[in-house]
């Protein structure tokens, strides 16, 4: 079964700060892509960064990279320089290319930012 | 224009009422998704829509009834509701839902939907 895990219901940053959201998941297939997701107060879902497994290189947006670990099965997310905009609900999601149709989500982390 | 509207925002019904969500992009996406999203909950898939055919329905209660009119618009019909439907509706698109090549899903704002 293909399952997303994320360790983490809650986390805190000082602003300014950085943060590391952690995220393990289960596959048996080797073609597949990995996001992370912000959905802040405001509901509306963004795509944050994506990583296509076929690419050793880990993505990189901005303030935002991944630490992308295909033999562990680990997909974190660091935000560098922590804002308070960023202050959200994080999902780590997985999408097998062979049914290019259904995400695969977390549960979720929910990110605080301190002032 | 790289975005998903949806109206309305908000949407308070009984359980006897009928009433619509709408979702449009005009973004030339093919593949258009309805999901279920409680609150700090991930986001469950309800229907997938490929060039307009149902592709996906996600064992959903027929008291919610998908339809997709044309590539831009995807509505979502409601009838004799539950309490528990309560929830946020979201509509996403992407280009299409085949090929090699992921393609992104861009999210609406959803619907904040509220049965009495």
């Amino acid at each position: 079964a293909q399952t997303v895990t994320q360790s983490q219901p809650e986390m805190s940053v000082q602003e300014a700060e950085t943060v590391t959201l952690s995220c393990t998941y289960d596959t048996s297939e080797s073609d597949y892509y990995l996001f992370w997701y912000k959905q802040p107060p405001s509901r509306q879902m963004i795509l944050v960064i994506r990583q296509e497994a076929y690419k050793q290189q880990n993505a990189t947006e901005n303030r935002f990279s991944v630490n992308f670990q295909k033999a562990a099965k680990s997909f974190s997310l660091k935000i560098s320089d922590s804002q308070l905009g960023d202050a959200a609900m994080y999902f780590c999601a997985y999408i097998y290319a062979g049914n290019n149709r259904k995400l695969i989500w977390g549960l979720g982390t929910s990110l605080a930012v301190n002032p | 224009d790289t975005e998903v509207t949806q109206t309305p925002k908000h949407l308070v019904m009984g359980m006897t009422n009928k009433k619509s969500l709408k979702c449009e992009q005009h973004m030339g996406h093919r593949a258009m998704y309805w999901y279920k999203q409680k609150a700090k909950k991930p986001p469950e898939l309800m229907f997938v829509y490929s060039y307009e055919k149902l592709s996906i329905n996600e064992s959903v209660p027929s008291r919610f009834s998908p339809e997709c009119p044309n590539s831009s618009l995807l509505n979502l019909h409601l009838h004799a509701l539950q309490p528990e439907d309560s929830a946020l509706y979201l509509c996403a698109s992407s280009l299409r839902t085949s090929g090699s090549s992921y393609n992104e899903q861009f999210f609406g704002p959803g619907t904040r939907l509220t049965v009495l």
